[in-house]
């Protein structure tokens, strides 16, 4: 059974700093999604990645996997309060079709 | 292009009352799947449908729930009766035709349920 383990869970940083979330998964994966939920909204696509090694990035928010290491990071440079969020990982398998496994998220808040 | 439509968005019954909530997808997605979201459990997959056909209902918690997708732009998620236990925020996303098996899914707005 896959498994998504994400950390922290609760991430509480000061405007400016830099962090990283990391996402790590169980079992072989050939794809990993990044996703961004704000507070009483839906699931909003970030990032889509899918080969050992991909970096992907937008604005302050930089996405990458190491599928040796069964592991994604989504580095945040310069936070800002509007990034304060929930961000999810979730990984699919081909031998499971088109479900994903997210993982439990982290709540993100950026102080001023 | 809408986006993933759900209705309604807000849903307040009482206990063991049936409740319906419906979903259209993106136009030209295949697979359509209904998320539950809890503080609790996080976000769970209850079932997806690929083509219209259910292809894996494992997430479903109990025969309280049923869904269907009678045509490819069109679904329904059941509860019947409803229990206090079922508030949550019901997520249904749909994903383009599978040619690049990892296209994202791309999540409707949600409905919140509250049963009391």
């Amino acid at each position: 059974e896959l498994k998504v383990e994400q950390n922290p869970l609760f991430l509480s940083m000061q405007e400016g700093k830099n962090y990283t979330i990391y996402c790590n998964y169980s079992t072989t994966s050939d794809r990993l999604y990044w996703y961004r939920q704000d507070p009483g909204k839906s699931l909003e696509s970030l990032f889509v990645l899918l080969s050992n090694g991909a970096v992907k990035q937008e604005g302050r928010l930089m996405a990458s996997l190491d599928t040796k290491a069964r592991l994604s990071t989504l580095h945040i440079t310069a936070a800002v309060h509007d990034l304060s969020a929930t961000y999810f990982c979730a990984v699919g398998q081909e031998t499971s079709g088109s479900r994903l496994t997210f993982g439990e998220g982290t709540q993100l808040t950026v102080n001023p | 292009d809408a986006g993933v439509i759900q209705s309604p968005r807000h849903e307040v019954t009482e206990m063991g009352q049936e409740v319906t909530l419906r979903c259209k997808p993106i136009s030209g997605h295949n697979s359509l799947f209904w998320y539950r979201q809890t503080m609790m459990r996080g976000l769970e997959l209850l079932i997806y449908f690929n083509n219209n056909v259910p292809i894996d209902d494992s997430g479903m918690p109990e025969d309280r729930f049923s869904a269907k997708m009678p045509n490819a732009s069109f679904s329904t998620l059941k509860i019947q009766p409803s229990e206090p236990r079922d508030s949550a925020v019901y997520f249904c996303a749909s994903r383009p035709q599978a040619r690049e098996h990892y296209n994202e899914q791309f999540f409707g707005p949600g409905t919140r349920l509250t049963v009391l």
